[in-house]
């Protein structure tokens, strides 16, 4: 079992510039979650897929984010334009659904905007 | 609105003593904790859930009890080792509303000193 696989696992871009984080989560799961932590803020959930169909973007910060779940087997998640306070590192996990709350969180990517 | 706290940022210990770490919650009831444990460059790890119903749980050297009267969940590693050092997150789980539950405290990072 690959676990969670996130890429890339470091990004390092300008501000201004469209950043695309991938996320294929663990087979069978139907649960998907981006979060993001910070020093600051530390673990925080972004937006929640269920069965591929987003259920709460309530924690996305601004209309900057965006999230999408084409399929079962992946994810995205894209910041536009990106500005320096988006750096973090953003972690995807995966759970099997509403009848398990156990997260299996993938490795995480680490954004710097410059 | 929901606030969850976790002792000392920091907790250092001698190896072969019994870790606690605390976590508090207030303005809300959940029906469930978990407990991660996340190593440096590296996403949660899942250890434990409790139910609210449940006054102990045990896994190998965990220990984790929850205490609905106190809004308290004590966690407890007994026999520590050098390896069990980490940051170890709380997250209580309110029940219902699956996605949106998932809140994590600021974490305590343990040391165990050789």
């Amino acid at each position: 079992d690959a676990g969670v696989i996130q890429s890339p696992r470091h990004e390092v871009t300008e501000m201004g510039q469209e950043v695309t984080l991938r996320c294929k989560p663990i087979s069978g799961h139907n649960s998907l979650f981006w979060y993001r932590q910070t020093m600051m803020r530390g673990l925080e959930l972004l937006i929640y897929f269920n069965n591929n169909v987003p259920i709460d973007d309530s924690g996305m910060p601004e209309d900057r984010f965006s999230a999408k779940m084409p399929n079962a087997s992946f994810s995205t998640l894209k910041i536009q334009p990106s500005e320096p306070r988006d750096s973090a590192v953003y972690f995807c996990a995966s759970s099997l659904g509403s009848s398990s709350y156990e997260q299996y969180f993938g490795p995480g990517t680490r954004l710097t905007v410059t | 609105s929901q606030k969850i706290e976790q002792n000392s940022e920091a907790l250092n210990i001698q190896e072969g003593k019994t870790a606690t770490l605390t976590c508090n919650y207030t303005n809300y009831s959940p029906a469930y904790l978990q407990w991660y444990r996340q190593d440096p460059g590296r996403g949660p790890v899942f250890l434990l859930l409790i139910r609210e119903n449940e006054k102990e749980k045990r896994k190998e050297r965990l220990k984790v009890t929850f205490d609905t009267t106190l809004k308290q969940s004590l966690f407890h590693i007994t026999a520590s080792q050098p390896a069990d050092s980490a940051t170890y997150l709380c997250a209580p789980l309110a029940r219902g509303n699956y996605g949106q539950n998932f809140v994590f405290g600021p974490g305590t990072r343990l040391s165990v000193l050789p």
